[in-house]
């Protein structure tokens, strides 16, 4: 009930091409599904957040899209860059407690 | 602006020794966290502090304990090292709760032999 499944576990994407990663959740309580980017070295860096009742934001070249009734949300990159490799995070929380449940992470690596 | 801050960024210990991890942030955040990861399994909550004063267990506490010395500053202290304990940590804060983004520091690397 508390997992946040994520796939792929990685990914490899051309220059230019989208990058898609994918999230599901269990606990229909949770109400705030942000996404990490980290770069080696370094600690996670919030890239973008949803809450449940948009079905998808847009920040520049980042997307996320989620469906409510599927408990899925996804991170699509468009015309990815050499400069998107890293590993992504998506993580889910529930109002009212301090607890991210984080998935394993997507690590991305665009071919340039 | 320094942010979130960890101390030491590599540590070796043998099983059964003890020790510290230190972190403080400059940004006058309320809640702050450990987390610690390891490859395949993302990030896992060890223990949070919600507010100065307050401290609760995450996912993973085991084996772990915490200090939140002020505002600033929120430790983790390794009692009796196992090398269960290898992984890297991370230490993060937030303004607020859940809808609170976090500032994470650059990890702790820590390995147990």
């Amino acid at each position: 009930q508390q997992q946040v499944k994520q796939s792929p576990q990685s990914l490899i994407v051309q220059k230019g091409g989208i990058s898609i990663i994918n999230c599901a959740y269990e606990n229909t309580a949770f109400d705030y599904f942000p996404w990490y980017q980290q770069f080696p070295g370094k600690g996670p860096a919030l890239l973008i957040a949803i809450r449940p009742d948009v079905s998808e934001k847009k920040e520049g070249r980042f997307t996320i899209s989620f469906n409510k009734s599927a408990k899925q949300f996804s991170l699509h990159i468009m015309d990815s860059q050499p400069g998107d490799s890293a590993t992504y995070f998506c993580a889910a929380s529930m109002g009212g407690t301090y607890k991210y449940i984080f998935g394993t992470g997507t690590r991305l690596k665009v071919l340039a | 602006n320094a942010g979130v801050t960890q101390t030491p960024k590599f540590q070796v210990l043998k099983t059964g020794q003890s020790m510290t991890l230190q972190c403080a942030q400059d940004m006058n955040h309320n809640s702050m966290y450990w987390y610690r990861q390891d490859p395949g399994m993302g990030l896992r909550l060890i223990y949070y502090s919600a507010s100065e004063g307050t401290t609760d267990k995450g996912e993973v506490p085991n084996g772990y304990n915490v200090s939140r010395l002020n505002k600033r500053e929120f430790s983790l202290r390794l009692e009796s090292a196992a090398p269960s304990q290898t992984s890297v940590y991370f230490c993060a804060s937030s303004t607020t709760g859940t809808t609170g983004e976090l500032f994470f520091g650059e990890g702790s690397r820590l390995t147990v032999l």
